[in-house]
């Protein structure tokens, strides 16, 4: 599985734009990176995924490098309710007899503090 | 729409005890996904179904942990006997093929 390296933690203040790295240098041509997130206490949430091309949804954009190496989601006006553990991944396929299946495996996140 | 829903989201109880974590996916949804959440760990993956059918349970940590899914719309973790290091918060999510994974809200399981 494709490894993803992302940072710690991260603040931003409300109103302003969060901008999340990811590092996915190992990636597979056919291997997408998703997004989720963690707010406490809860189980993780679906945010937003891409192949290659950048893509936006109602909670965020993804910008995916061309070389596909690295990946930034971007919160464009970040609240506090946006206060949690952000995860990149990179998902992965898996064969099996009757067909194929795919795996998230989640790392330690980036856990974005938003600010007054 | 009615998301993943798990029961119960808290449970207590001591070592030896047999603990059962139940599951509704998402309906439509033809893959399950059991989850577990440690601050040691993180979140791992136990185990995944697809059309009712155990896919991959190479995450399950032994032999006293063991999952099923009847039919479509149910599923259960169940740990006998338990232990004190099974202490964690479970999760359990759905998808269609080559679709975002939903999660549920989990279950926090405390071993005594």
């Amino acid at each position: 599985d494709a490894k993803t390296t992302q940072p710690p933690s991260m603040d931003c203040a409300e109103g302003r734009a969060a901008n999340l790295p990811c590092n996915h240098s190992t990636i597979s041509g056919n291997e997408y990176v998703y997004w989720y997130r963690q707010i406490h206490s809860q189980g993780p949430q679906y945010i937003i995924h891409g192949l290659k091309n950048n893509e936006t949804n109602e909670m965020a954009s993804l910008i995916i490098t061309e070389d596909r190496k690295s990946s930034t989601l971007i919160l464009p006006h970040a609240t506090l309710r946006d206060t949690a553990v952000y995860y990149c991944i990179v998902r992965a396929r898996v064969r099996y007899n009757t067909g194929t299946a795919s795996k998230l495996t989640f790392g330690t996140g980036t856990r974005l503090q938003v600010t007054l | 729409d009615a998301g993943v829903i798990q029961s119960p989201r808290h449970e207590v109880t001591e070592m030896g005890q047999e603990v059962t974590l139940r599951c509704k996916p998402i309906s439509g949804h033809d893959y399950l996904f059991w989850y577990r959440q440690t601050m040691m760990r993180g979140l791992e993956l136990l185990i995944y179904f697809n059309n009712n059918v155990p896919i991959d349970d190479s995450g399950m940590p032994e032999d006293r942990f063991s999952a099923k899914m009847p039919n479509a719309s149910f599923s259960t973790l169940k740990i006998q006997p338990s232990e004190p290091r099974d202490s964690a918060v479970y999760f359990c999510a759905s998808s269609r093929q080559d679709q975002p994974q939903h999660f549920g809200d989990g279950t926090r399981l405390s071993i005594l």
